[in-house]
């Protein structure tokens, strides 16, 4: 089993549709839940992080953390075509050193 | 700031040969990491350097390596490349200085080996 998995897609949603991105873990040591947009022929950029377990909204985007469940999810309300790029989520432990460990992403296309 | 670059940004080889990838770092970021980006097996961690150090490795074979210099500059050596080696190369830097590890990435090297 992998550390990190996330579902796989691709997703390809209506403009104005409301995305879930999800992933899940299965190390306990996790602390920090990242979500990173990559876009084509980019690297990926940081979009969010939260630390342990709650919500996080920042514009359209929420980054929810359950730990008991071991889950993260990613919402996207009021979805636009420049959403369109390829979402990872990443994880780290407690320190500013952890190593990330990355979901393999999930490509997202926003039809206009 | 400039951000993290990456030199060449595409790169074509064959089987056998050797390569060199080039990654400056966000300056003042000490820390700089690997990593292989495909379709197959997602983003998967090659090594970590910091100041000069290798302090985190991956799961791949000695045909990786690396080394990163004095001014935090990082060279990544893949040998004997393989087509499976073909994928995106990309560069990460981090300042470690907060409380968690950000990582701000490169537009990475697309490697194609033929």
């Amino acid at each position: 089993q992998k550390e990190v998995e996330q579902d796989p897609g691709p997703l390809s949603v209506p403009e104005g549709a409301i995305v879930s991105l999800n992933c899940t873990y299965s190390n306990s040591a996790f602390q920090y839940f990242m979500w990173y947009r990559q876009y084509s022929r980019k690297g990926p950029e940081l979009l969010m992080y939260t630390y342990s377990s709650g919500n996080k909204e920042d514009g359209r985007f929420t980054a929810q953390v359950d730990k008991s469940s071991k889950y993260i999810s990613l919402f996207i309300r009021d979805s636009q075509p420049s959403d369109s790029a390829t979402y990872l989520c990443a994880m780290s432990g407690f320190k500013a050193n952890s190593k990330l460990t990355f979901g393999k992403g999930i490509t997202l296309s926003v039809r206009p | 700031k400039a951000g993290v670059t990456q030199t060449p940004r595409y790169l074509i080889k064959t089987r056998g040969q050797q390569v060199t990838l080039s990654c400056s770092p966000i300056s003042g970021h000490r820390s700089v990491s690997w990593y292989q980006q495909t379709p197959g097996q997602g983003l998967q961690f090659l090594f970590e350097y910091f100041s000069e150090t290798q302090r985190n490795k991956g799961n791949f074979p000695g045909r990786f390596s690396g080394r990163q210099f004095s001014n935090s500059r990082s060279e990544m050596n893949v040998s004997t490349l393989e087509l499976g080696d073909s994928a995106l190369y990309l560069c990460a830097s981090s300042s470690q200085t907060g409380p968690y590890n950000e990582q701000f990435f490169g537009p990475g090297t697309r490697l194609t080996v033929l």
